[in-house]
């Protein structure tokens, strides 16, 4: 089944205690991003990327890295998680072509505490 | 950099009746618009999109218009039925060296039965 998944679907941390959420994808897309789902503020795009190892700034960079060193994985990497950073977490992938149909995650949230 | 505002935020309908919703962008370099459905404890998933070389489609119930020149997109959901209840989403897309996809705040539809 073609599908991205992302893990953990849940998680509640500490302030400053480094955490990653890994996202996959099993369809061959050299699209990649993260976008964070906030009420009343619709997704908002933390980074992507366009292939292997190529990876850039979307909307929102603060506080997340991410990297990109297979086609299939796009880790989110959170160095010293702040509550600011409390939300719900997706994951989407696309072909690169002239326009990008994104395929979601299922979402993590995330309790930054 | 563009702007995506959408409307109505909440939006009830009887089961039967036809629901739109609203979006403005401000880039005219935008050139794909995408519409997502999110149900409860889900990514968002794509319905329907449409293309700046096109000013209308139609999926069955569902349509989507395009007006370039006014930058306004709407959707269409004839026939409503309580399973169209959910969180629908805009977006606005362009290619820039990357893809840059910048979502509507979301409609939240209530198809009561």
């Amino acid at each position: 089944e073609a599908q991205v998944t992302q893990n953990p679907r849940y998680l509640i941390t500490v302030t400053g205690k480094k955490l990653t959420v890994t996202c996959s994808q099993n369809m061959n897309h050299e699209y990649m991003s993260w976008y964070r789902q906030d009420p009343g503020l619709g997704l908002r795009q933390i980074y992507y990327s366009m292939n292997v190892e190529v990876t850039d700034k979307g909307d929102v960079p603060e506080g997340y890295k991410v990297s990109r060193k297979e086609k299939r994985n796009f880790p989110l990497i959170l160095e010293s998680p702040s509550p600011n950073q409390t939300s719900l977490y997706f994951c989407a992938s696309s072909f690169v072509g002239h326009y990008n149909e994104q395929f979601f995650g299922p979402g993590t949230r995330l309790t930054v505490l | 950099g563009e702007n995506v505002e959408q409307h109505p935020s909440t939006l009830s309908v009887q089961e039967g009746d036809s629901a739109v919703i609203k979006c403005t962008y401000s880039d005219s370099a935008s050139n794909y618009f995408p519409w997502y459905k999110q149900e409860l404890g889900k990514g968002p998933q794509l319905i329907i999109d449409i293309r700046s070389n096109v000013g209308e489609k139609k999926d069955q119930r569902i349509a989507v218009t395009l007006n370039k020149t006014a930058k306004h997109f709407s959707l269409h959901i004839t026939e409503t039925q309580p399973e169209d209840s959910a969180v629908y989403f805009c977006a606005a897309s362009m290619r820039t060296g990357g893809f840059k996809t910048i979502f509507g705040a979301g409609t939240r539809l209530f198809v009561k039965a």
